[in-house]
Protein backbone atom coordinates (compact mmCIF):
# COMPACT_ATOMS: atom_id res chain seq x y z
CA UNK A 1 0.00 0.00 0.00
CA UNK A 2 1.02 3.61 -0.78
CA UNK A 3 2.46 5.56 2.33
CA UNK A 4 0.20 8.51 0.83
CA UNK A 5 -3.12 7.99 -1.27
CA UNK A 6 -5.08 10.27 -3.07
CA UNK A 7 -8.52 10.27 -4.08
CA UNK A 8 -9.80 10.56 -6.62
CA UNK A 9 -7.18 9.97 -9.56
CA UNK A 10 -8.62 12.33 -11.76
CA UNK A 11 -11.85 14.39 -12.20
CA UNK A 12 -13.46 16.08 -14.70
CA UNK A 13 -16.64 18.52 -13.20
CA UNK A 14 -18.32 21.79 -14.12
CA UNK A 15 -17.71 25.14 -13.20
CA UNK A 16 -18.97 26.28 -10.09
CA UNK A 17 -19.53 22.42 -8.34
CA UNK A 18 -18.07 21.52 -5.17
CA UNK A 19 -15.10 19.12 -5.26
CA UNK A 20 -13.21 17.53 -2.57
CA UNK A 21 -9.62 15.68 -2.57
CA UNK A 22 -9.20 13.41 -0.25
CA UNK A 23 -5.68 12.34 1.14
CA UNK A 24 -4.60 10.12 3.89
CA UNK A 25 -1.02 9.07 4.89
CA UNK A 26 0.19 5.86 6.94
CA UNK A 27 3.49 7.17 7.69
CA UNK A 28 2.12 8.79 11.04
CA UNK A 29 3.66 12.10 10.28
CA UNK A 30 1.68 15.61 11.70
CA UNK A 31 2.76 17.50 8.65
CA UNK A 32 0.57 17.41 5.37
CA UNK A 33 0.61 19.87 2.26
CA UNK A 34 -1.57 20.21 -0.45
CA UNK A 35 -0.15 21.68 -3.72
CA UNK A 36 -1.42 22.41 -6.67
CA UNK A 37 1.10 22.12 -10.33
CA UNK A 38 0.84 23.79 -13.42
CA UNK A 39 3.19 24.02 -15.98
CA UNK A 40 5.96 26.61 -15.84
CA UNK A 41 4.76 27.31 -12.23
CA UNK A 42 6.34 24.60 -10.46
CA UNK A 43 4.24 23.44 -7.12
CA UNK A 44 2.35 26.28 -5.03
CA UNK A 45 1.22 25.70 -1.51
CA UNK A 46 -2.75 25.88 -0.86
CA UNK A 47 -2.67 24.96 2.63
CA UNK A 48 -0.63 23.16 5.15
CA UNK A 49 -1.30 21.87 8.29
CA UNK A 50 1.20 20.82 11.31
CA UNK A 51 -1.19 18.92 13.52
CA UNK A 52 -4.76 18.22 13.67
CA UNK A 53 -5.75 21.34 14.99
CA UNK A 54 -3.64 23.44 12.92
CA UNK A 55 -4.63 24.71 9.53
CA UNK A 56 -2.64 27.30 7.89
CA UNK A 57 -2.90 29.34 4.34
CA UNK A 58 0.10 28.84 1.42
CA UNK A 59 0.38 31.44 -1.44
CA UNK A 60 -2.71 30.97 -2.82
CA UNK A 61 -5.23 29.54 -0.65
CA UNK A 62 -8.25 31.84 -2.24
CA UNK A 63 -11.21 29.98 -3.57
CA UNK A 64 -9.82 26.46 -1.41
CA UNK A 65 -11.00 25.40 1.67
CA UNK A 66 -8.96 22.18 3.74
CA UNK A 67 -10.45 20.02 6.66
CA UNK A 68 -7.80 17.91 8.86
CA UNK A 69 -10.44 15.40 10.18
CA UNK A 70 -7.40 13.30 11.75
CA UNK A 71 -3.63 12.84 11.85
CA UNK A 72 -3.53 11.06 9.05
CA UNK A 73 -6.33 12.55 7.17
CA UNK A 74 -6.10 15.81 4.91
CA UNK A 75 -9.25 16.98 2.63
CA UNK A 76 -9.08 19.84 0.14
CA UNK A 77 -12.24 21.51 -1.02
CA UNK A 78 -13.55 23.48 -4.25
CA UNK A 79 -16.21 25.23 -2.68
CA UNK A 80 -17.17 26.02 -6.22
CA UNK A 81 -15.23 25.41 -8.97
CA UNK A 82 -13.57 27.69 -11.72
CA UNK A 83 -11.79 26.56 -15.01
CA UNK A 84 -8.24 27.61 -13.49
CA UNK A 85 -8.55 25.60 -11.05
CA UNK A 86 -7.61 23.22 -13.67
CA UNK A 87 -4.19 21.73 -12.73
CA UNK A 88 -2.73 18.41 -11.22
CA UNK A 89 -2.70 18.34 -7.06
CA UNK A 90 -0.52 17.19 -4.50
CA UNK A 91 -0.80 15.81 -1.36
CA UNK A 92 2.35 15.23 1.02
CA UNK A 93 3.33 14.63 4.29
CA UNK A 94 7.01 14.46 6.07
CA UNK A 95 7.90 14.19 9.83
CA UNK A 96 9.95 17.56 10.11
CA UNK A 97 11.90 20.38 8.56
CA UNK A 98 14.57 18.35 8.15
CA UNK A 99 12.82 15.09 6.25
CA UNK A 100 12.10 14.59 2.78
CA UNK A 101 8.36 15.02 1.42
CA UNK A 102 6.55 12.05 1.08
CA UNK A 103 4.04 12.64 -2.08
CA UNK A 104 0.62 11.16 -3.01
CA UNK A 105 0.21 10.07 -6.90
CA UNK A 106 -1.65 13.59 -7.55
CA UNK A 107 -4.91 14.17 -9.00
CA UNK A 108 -5.58 15.35 -12.33
CA UNK A 109 -9.03 18.25 -11.84
CA UNK A 110 -10.43 19.50 -14.93
CA UNK A 111 -13.03 22.03 -14.68
CA UNK A 112 -14.84 22.43 -17.58
CA UNK B 1 8.52 37.46 1.10
CA UNK B 2 10.11 34.30 1.12
CA UNK B 3 10.70 33.15 -2.35
CA UNK B 4 13.01 30.26 -4.13
CA UNK B 5 13.74 31.44 -7.72
CA UNK B 6 15.18 28.51 -10.39
CA UNK B 7 16.74 31.14 -13.22
CA UNK B 8 16.69 28.17 -15.90
CA UNK B 9 13.42 27.15 -17.02
CA UNK B 10 14.74 24.86 -19.63
CA UNK B 11 17.51 23.60 -20.27
CA UNK B 12 18.80 21.07 -23.41
CA UNK B 13 22.89 19.26 -22.71
CA UNK B 14 24.01 16.28 -24.87
CA UNK B 15 24.69 13.41 -23.22
CA UNK B 16 28.47 13.45 -21.06
CA UNK B 17 28.00 17.08 -20.72
CA UNK B 18 28.16 19.07 -17.00
CA UNK B 19 25.08 20.29 -15.65
CA UNK B 20 24.65 23.15 -13.73
CA UNK B 21 21.23 24.16 -12.26
CA UNK B 22 20.98 27.70 -10.40
CA UNK B 23 18.65 28.05 -7.41
CA UNK B 24 18.31 31.07 -5.34
CA UNK B 25 16.38 31.96 -2.18
CA UNK B 26 15.42 35.47 -0.34
CA UNK B 27 15.83 35.24 2.66
CA UNK B 28 18.76 35.48 5.10
CA UNK B 29 17.64 33.88 7.67
CA UNK B 30 18.05 29.67 8.69
CA UNK B 31 17.20 27.49 5.75
CA UNK B 32 16.37 23.60 5.24
CA UNK B 33 17.16 23.55 1.24
CA UNK B 34 15.87 20.45 -0.66
CA UNK B 35 16.41 19.36 -4.66
CA UNK B 36 13.67 17.32 -5.96
CA UNK B 37 13.47 15.01 -9.21
CA UNK B 38 10.23 14.74 -10.89
CA UNK B 39 10.40 12.21 -14.16
CA UNK B 40 7.91 11.79 -16.61
CA UNK B 41 4.48 10.89 -15.14
CA UNK B 42 5.64 10.71 -12.01
CA UNK B 43 5.85 12.11 -8.54
CA UNK B 44 8.97 14.26 -7.01
CA UNK B 45 11.43 12.23 -5.48
CA UNK B 46 14.36 13.60 -3.38
CA UNK B 47 17.64 14.18 -4.78
CA UNK B 48 19.53 15.79 -2.07
CA UNK B 49 19.15 18.00 1.38
CA UNK B 50 20.85 20.49 3.12
CA UNK B 51 20.46 21.87 6.58
CA UNK B 52 23.92 22.12 8.41
CA UNK B 53 27.64 21.05 7.97
CA UNK B 54 29.49 20.51 4.56
CA UNK B 55 28.08 23.35 2.06
CA UNK B 56 28.61 20.76 -0.57
CA UNK B 57 26.10 17.94 -0.19
CA UNK B 58 26.05 14.61 -2.42
CA UNK B 59 23.08 13.03 -3.15
CA UNK B 60 21.68 9.99 -5.00
CA UNK B 61 22.33 9.32 -8.93
CA UNK B 62 25.85 11.27 -8.98
CA UNK B 63 23.86 14.95 -8.28
CA UNK B 64 25.69 17.18 -6.01
CA UNK B 65 24.86 20.67 -4.34
CA UNK B 66 26.87 23.05 -2.81
CA UNK B 67 25.29 25.72 -0.09
CA UNK B 68 26.75 29.43 -0.71
CA UNK B 69 25.41 31.07 2.09
CA UNK B 70 26.65 34.42 0.68
CA UNK B 71 25.09 34.16 -2.40
CA UNK B 72 21.87 32.39 -1.07
CA UNK B 73 22.09 29.88 -3.70
CA UNK B 74 22.12 25.93 -3.86
CA UNK B 75 22.89 25.04 -7.19
CA UNK B 76 22.54 21.55 -8.29
CA UNK B 77 25.24 19.76 -10.16
CA UNK B 78 26.35 17.27 -12.00
CA UNK B 79 30.01 16.21 -14.18
CA UNK B 80 28.49 13.82 -16.88
CA UNK B 81 24.41 13.54 -17.51
CA UNK B 82 22.51 10.43 -18.82
CA UNK B 83 19.85 10.28 -20.95
CA UNK B 84 18.10 9.00 -18.38
CA UNK B 85 18.77 12.40 -16.60
CA UNK B 86 15.99 14.13 -18.53
CA UNK B 87 13.15 15.02 -16.23
CA UNK B 88 12.07 18.57 -14.10
CA UNK B 89 13.89 19.53 -11.05
CA UNK B 90 12.42 21.53 -8.26
CA UNK B 91 14.41 23.60 -5.91
CA UNK B 92 12.79 23.92 -2.23
CA UNK B 93 13.25 25.73 1.34
CA UNK B 94 12.23 25.42 4.34
CA UNK B 95 12.39 29.17 6.27
CA UNK B 96 12.89 27.65 9.79
CA UNK B 97 11.80 31.16 10.86
CA UNK B 98 9.55 31.97 8.73
CA UNK B 99 6.39 29.26 9.31
CA UNK B 100 8.18 26.43 8.57
CA UNK B 101 6.46 25.45 5.40
CA UNK B 102 7.90 24.27 1.87
CA UNK B 103 8.32 26.54 -0.96
CA UNK B 104 9.03 24.82 -4.08
CA UNK B 105 10.48 26.86 -6.95
CA UNK B 106 9.16 27.20 -10.38
CA UNK B 107 11.00 23.81 -11.87
CA UNK B 108 13.77 23.54 -14.52
CA UNK B 109 13.05 21.23 -17.31
CA UNK B 110 15.98 19.15 -18.12
CA UNK B 111 16.33 17.54 -21.77
CA UNK B 112 19.03 15.38 -21.95
CA UNK B 113 19.79 14.25 -25.64
CA UNK B 114 21.92 11.47 -27.32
Amino acid sequence: DADVTQTPRNRITKTGKRIMLECSQTKGHDRMYWYRQDPGLGLRLIYYSFDVKDINKGEISDGYSVSRQAQAKFSLSLESAIPNQTALYFCATHRGAKEKLFFGSGTQLSVL
Amino acid sequence: AQSVSQHNHHVILSEAASLELGCNYSYGGTVNLFWYVQYPGQHLQLLLKYFSGDPLVKGIKGFEAEFIKSKFSFNLRKPSVQWSDTAEYFCAVIYTGGGNKLTFGTGTQLKVEL
